[in-house]
């Protein structure tokens, strides 16, 4: 089946202005993750969510960053006012939830973000 | 708090020989382990996991070790061929079991022929 998909594969942008990035999960993934990774860094954890809960914004890097997600699927990331920092590619990632035992994440392609 | 350590940053192998890859996480209450391969340019793709309930696991040339004790575990690949050239990332699930893994920085692998 189809696996994650992100959008748009590559962005530039102008520091200052504000970018939107899309995930679409594995269909009946109820679980998303949203990561960054820096050139020669490893994943740092941004956001989660699981079906209905609340959603663990814990690992979002200042109030500039924000996401959302509609019901199980889409999610979007939002990033306000960007930095030349904030130049990364950021990954998507879904898995079932079992029943509190984690299952496997598969990532998307990412989306590589250039602040100018 | 939440931190995962991993070691070497760069391995360089020979064909053939066999390649280690150490991680110690620091949340004792972590129990899953994944381990992703990522190529250049590609995204990470799982290619194990070790959950705490098992010391050692498995799958042809990769095989992982845990040690909950010693909060560490480790990657081997034995019969490294040059198509496991890629950066290896470790990580580790904290926050209580809804899979917020924590990454390691990565290990470069370069396999010569």
């Amino acid at each position: 089946g189809a696996g994650v998909s992100q959008s748009p594969s590559n962005k530039v942008t102008e520091k200052g202005k504000d970018v939107e990035l899309r995930c679409d999960p594995i269909s009946g993934h109820t679980a998303l993750y949203w990561y960054r990774q820096r050139l020669g860094q490893g994943l740092e954890f941004l956001i989660y969510f699981q079906g209905n809960s609340a959603p663990d914004k814990s690992g979002l890097p200042s109030d500039r960053f924000s996401a959302e997600r509609t019901g199980e699927s889409v999610s979007t990331l939002t990033i306000q006012r960007t930095q030349q920092e904030d130049s990364a590619v950021y990954l998507c990632a879904s898995s079932l939830w079992l029943a509190g035992e984690p299952d496997t994440q598969y990532f998307g392609p990412g989306t590589r973000l250039t602040v100018l | 708090g939440e931190n995962v350590e991993q070691h070497p940053s760069t391995l360089s192998v020979q064909e053939g020989d066999s390649a280690v890859i150490k991680c110690t996480y620091s949340d004792s209450a972590s129990n899953y382990f994944p381990w992703y391969k990522q190529e250049l340019g590609k995204r990470p793709q799982l290619i194990i996991d070790i959950r705490s309930n098992v010391g050692e696991k498995k799958d042809q040339r990769i095989a992982v070790t845990l040690n909950k004790t010693a909060k560490h575990f480790s990657l081997h690949i034995t019969e490294t061929q040059p198509e496991d050239s890629a950066v290896y990332f470790c990580a580790a699930e904290f926050s209580g079991g809804y899979n917020k893994l924590i990454f390691g920085a990565g290990t470069r692998l370069a396999v010569h022929p």
